[in-house]
């Protein structure tokens, strides 16, 4: 069972805006720790999406935004696009676990 | 363009070592802003943080507590490179190993390309 807990999967059409969401407590998001979120495309390696919550590694499109309330984050795509279809993660330190915690993972179709 | 290489064998007997090793370019082991990682993914357990190594002034290396015991990770400056160790492994360490940077607040911004590893005999 993961410290952080993500919808196993969302689905929505091409353009549309889907959000993802990321619920920890108060060792980890709550705690105020970097929120990250990251892209798994199939058969790759997981690839920096989002990063301290908000912020977009070069070259990864503004389409893709993060937020963070209380103990939860989430990521948005706006302008769904086939190419999003992936595994996203979410990933923050947990002062419990004296490291890090990864969410389980949401599979993202796009219709 | 910092690029991390992996390799070790994919598969390991029950009870033996498994051992990888991530050669770094575009970086550097030593660096004094940089830590490195190792991180597993399989069905079971999700994306699973192992440990790291990084260099402040001296060498540190960190592990996650359900590893402690087991895994050692350890730099290797004369080949810009860092190896894990992970010993007495069981079926239920059958995993894809990645090594992963990261330069601030725990965030990897670049990845190995990930290593299968099956533990069977």
């Amino acid at each position: 069972q993961s410290v952080l807990t993500q919808p196993p999967s969302v689905s929505g059409a091409p353009g549309q805006r889907v959000t993802i969401s990321c619920t920890g407590s108060s060792s980890n998001i709550g705690a105020g720790f970097g929120v990250h979120w990251y892209q798994r495309l199939p058969g790759t390696a997981p690839k920096l999406l989002i990063y301290g919550t908000n912020n977009r590694p070069s070259g990864v499109p503004d389409r893709f935004s993060g937020s963070r309330s209380g103990t939860s984050a989430s990521l948005a795509i706006t302008g769904l696009q086939a190419e999003d279809e992936a595994d996203y993660y979410c990933q923050s330190y947990d002062s419990s676990l004296n490291g890090l915690a990864f969410g389980g993972g949401t599979k993202l179709t796009v219709l | 363009q910092v690029q991390l290489r992996q390799s070790g064998p994919g598969l390991v007997k029950p009870s033996q070592t498994l051992s990888l090793t991530c050669a770094i370019s575009g970086d550097s082991v030593s660096s004094n802003s940089a830590a490195w990682n190792w991180i597993r993914q399989s069905p079971s357990r999700g994306l699973e943080w192992l440990g790291r190594t990084y260099y402040r002034s001296k060498w540190y290396s960190d592990y996650a507590v359900s590893m402690k015991g087991r895994i050692t990770i350890n730099p290797d400056t004369s080949k810009n490179q860092f190896s894990l160790q992970l010993n007495s492994v069981t079926r239920e360490d059958t995993a894809l190993f990645y090594c992963a940077r990261y330069t601030s607040d725990w965030a990897f911004d670049y990845w190995g390309q990930g290593t299968l590893v099956t533990v069977s005999s």
